[in-house]
């Protein structure tokens, strides 16, 4: 099983600044079957980015996503009140897992 | 736009089973998969089997093998997860997620189902 190892647990922050979140694969993954998510309290995950670094439709461009192999990035370049929440990578290349997830939260 | 529609919360005794459904409209059923995933409260994402309708027998996660049951009714776009005893760490909000292939990105999602194991 590729287990996912996102970093870090949960990151403070401002809203306006940068946020960058970290997903690394115990194998490697084709960037094509890595993907982020975001849920907020209560909610269902929305998915955000494919292909790595894809956006889904409706994501807004201060999302990004990069990487390849085993590391992979999520970027989002200011953070707006709606970002807070927790995001979560998946790959599907060999069966599928779930990162543990990363919290942004309000500093 | 696809949407997926589950049924309400379930409180059931340990040993006993659940059967949750999802409900699809607003696209087509036949020819994606539609996945179950769990979330047990504070925690993260697992995912625990998906079916193609065209294709007939669902896949399962080898943690949930022999104790989770996937069914899909073309006829009434539904799809069904059925987890049979029960504990209570089962305790969790339980997803359907439409995805292209078994394994795959999900988009849209259900609104998710709790269940809660308690005797």
């Amino acid at each position: 099983e590729i287990v996912l190892t996102q970093s870090p647990d949960t990151l403070s922050l401002s809203p306006g600044e940068r946020a960058t979140l970290y997903c690394r694969a115990s194998q490697t993954v084709s960037s094509n079957y890595l993907v982020w998510y975001q849920q907020k309290p209560g909610q269902a995950p929305r998915l955000l980015m494919y292909d790595a670094s894809s956006r889904a439709t409706g994501i807004p461009d201060r999302f990004s996503g990069s990487g390849s192999g085993t590391d992979f990035t999520l970027t989002i370049s200011r953070l707006e009140p709606e970002d807070f929440a927790v995001y979560y990578c998946q790959q599907f290349g060999r069966s599928q897992t779930f990162g543990q997830g990363t919290k942004v939260e309000i500093k | 736009q696809m949407q997926l529609v589950q049924s309400g919360a379930e409180v059931k005794r340990p040993g006993s089973s659940v059967k949750v459904s999802c409900k699809a409209s607003g696209g087509t059923f036949n020819n994606y998969a539609l996945s179950w995933v769990r979330q047990a409260p504070g925690q993260g994402l697992e995912w625990m089997g998906g079916i193609i309708p065209i294709f007939g027998p669902a896949k399962y996660a080898q943690k949930f093998q022999g104790r989770v049951t996937i069914t899909a009714d073309e006829s009434t776009t539904t799809a069904y997860m059925e987890l049979s005893s029960l504990r209570s760490d089962d305790t969790a909000v339980y997803f359907c997620a439409r995805g292209g292939n078994y394994f795959s990105w999900f988009d849209p999602w259900g609104q998710g189902t709790l269940v809660t194991v308690s005797s």
